[in-house]
């Protein structure tokens, strides 16, 4: 069965970092992007950026550049994204998601992980 | 960056009606890079459709997808009580995707 799996909830302090862990199993780690999206309480999707398990290459949105680290370990097949100086504008849930690096095909997010919560909080 | 707008951003409907939902574009979309997804309250967003109007594995033939350029449309024929859900739509462009701010359909 194709799946992601990630790690449990976190809650962190403003100003710390967080790293949430995205397990793939039921395909071949390298053969697909890993993407990570996020969503606020009550708001929308926000895609944050992806990971080239394959070459370890990584494409961020802008308004994450100076804050997220996605990074890989091909040993475990394991994806990894860490977001650092958080503040409670960053409480959401943390999904990773998949899509094939076939850029003549569709790049939609065909699965998805279960979600991870991460709440920021003094 | 393309920004997509989703409209309206409520849907209120009963079971058995049809629902028409739209996303625009900001600029033009490859239909190759527009995808759909519903999702229900707790759970990760699922794929509906890919590619602008191709339905992913096990979606109803009730959900179609169509349009072109900056305009796309998602329509569900009759409503089942499970489609009572929030649907974003998604666009890939120049190493960058981007999601719709969603509309929410739910019972009148």
């Amino acid at each position: 069965q194709v799946q992601l799996v990630q790690s449990g909830a976190e809650v962190k302090k403003p100003g710390a970092s967080v790293k949430v862990s995205c397990k793939p199993s039921g395909y071949t780690f390298t053969d697909y992007y890993i993407h990570w999206v996020r969503q606020a309480p009550g708001q929308g999707l926000e895609w944050m950026g992806r990971i080239s398990p394959k070459s370890g290459g990584t494409r961020y949105a802008q308004k994450f550049q100076d804050r997220v680290t996605m990074t890989r370990d091909t040993s475990i097949s394991a994806a990894y994204m860490e977001l650092s100086r958080l503040s409670s504008d960053d409480t959401a849930v943390y999904y990773c998601a998949r899509t094939t690096t076939v850029t003549t095909s569709s790049l939609a997010f065909d699965i998805w992980g279960q979600g991870t919560m991460v709440t920021v909080s003094s | 960056e393309i920004v997509l707008t989703q409209s309206p951003g409520t849907l209120s409907l009963s079971p058995g009606e049809r629902a028409t939902l739209s996303c625009r574009a900001s600029q033009s979309v490859s239909s190759t890079y527009l995808a759909w997804y519903q999702q229900k309250p707790g759970q990760a967003p699922r794929l509906l459709i890919y590619g602008a109007s191709s339905r992913a594995t096990g979606i109803p033939d009730r959900f179609t997808g169509s349009g072109s350029g900056t305009d796309f449309t998602l329509t569900i024929s009759r409503l089942d009580p499970e489609d009572f859900a929030v649907y974003y739509c998604q666009q890939y462009g120049s190493s960058l995707w981007t999601f719709g701010q969603g509309t929410k359909v739910d019972i009148k």
